[in-house]
């Protein structure tokens, strides 16, 4: 098996960028998903296969990849960005999930 | 409109097995490449995968806990079911379900249920 590593937290203020990276992406390289969790709140797809945004996601949410790592990225992060966020991938060979330990985002 | 909505007890005690069920509308599970994944999240801590069933009836299960798992569709009722062995205090968790998309060769979830949190206590 195999773990994505991702920090427990992060701390950005009104209007900044948030950056969340995700390690440990397995090889041959899978997508990549995130998801944001409110307290309370069942989890949101915002991102889909490393850069896809669904829709009714803001366009401040963006995905990227390189090598192993991807990354998270809220533009002109806002209050309502607060939240968990999750990484997710298959496996290498899509048998299984393994999601990232998450990471809280805090706006200051 | 893709909606899913677990349903099961909500106290269990140790050794029981726990069995929930997963009641969606919205999409069919016996369209290609659709599956239906259950994903647990103790109190205050990460998410972890547990199973994901398709619309072949491929199974899969989470490697850590695959000997206490199954996972079983009913199409017609557009219901799927997971029932957990043995349950532990450290089983204690939110238990999700959500529709995973049609993907080849990988696999996410969305949209997910509004959860449903199981205690296990004696």
């Amino acid at each position: 098996s195999y773990e994505l590593t991702q920090p427990p937290s992060v701390s950005v203020s009104p209007g900044q960028t948030a950056r969340i990276t995700c390690s440990g992406v397995p090889l041959p390289k899978q997508y990549v998903y995130w998801y944001q969790q409110k307290p309370g709140q069942a989890p949101v797809l915002v991102i889909y296969q490393d850069t896809e945004r669904p829709s009714g996601i803001p366009d401040r949410f963006s995905g990227s990849s390189s090598g192993t790592t991807v990354t998270l990225t809220i533009s002109g992060v806002q209050a309502e960005d607060e939240a968990d966020y999750y990484c997710q991938s298959p496996d290498s060979s899509g048998t299984y999930v393994v999601f990232g330990g998450g990471t809280k985002l805090t706006v200051l | 409109q893709i909606t899913l909505k677990e349903s099961g007890p909500t106290l269990v005690k140790p050794t029981q097995t726990l069995t929930l069920t997963c009641t969606f509308s919205g999409f069919s599970l016996s369209t290609d490449g659709v599956g239906v994944g259950w994903i647990r999240q103790p109190p205050g801590k990460a998410l972890e995968w547990l199973a994901i069933t398709y619309w072949d009836d491929d199974k899969r299960y989470s490697p850590s806990l695959k000997s206490r798992l199954t996972i079983t569709k009913d199409t017609s009722k557009n219901q799927v079911v997971l029932t957990m062995t043995n349950m532990d205090p450290v089983d204690t968790a939110t238990y999700y379900c959500a529709h995973s998309p049609v993907a080849t060769g990988t696999c996410w979830f969305d949209p997910w249920g509004q959860g449903t949190l199981v205690t296990v206590s004696s």
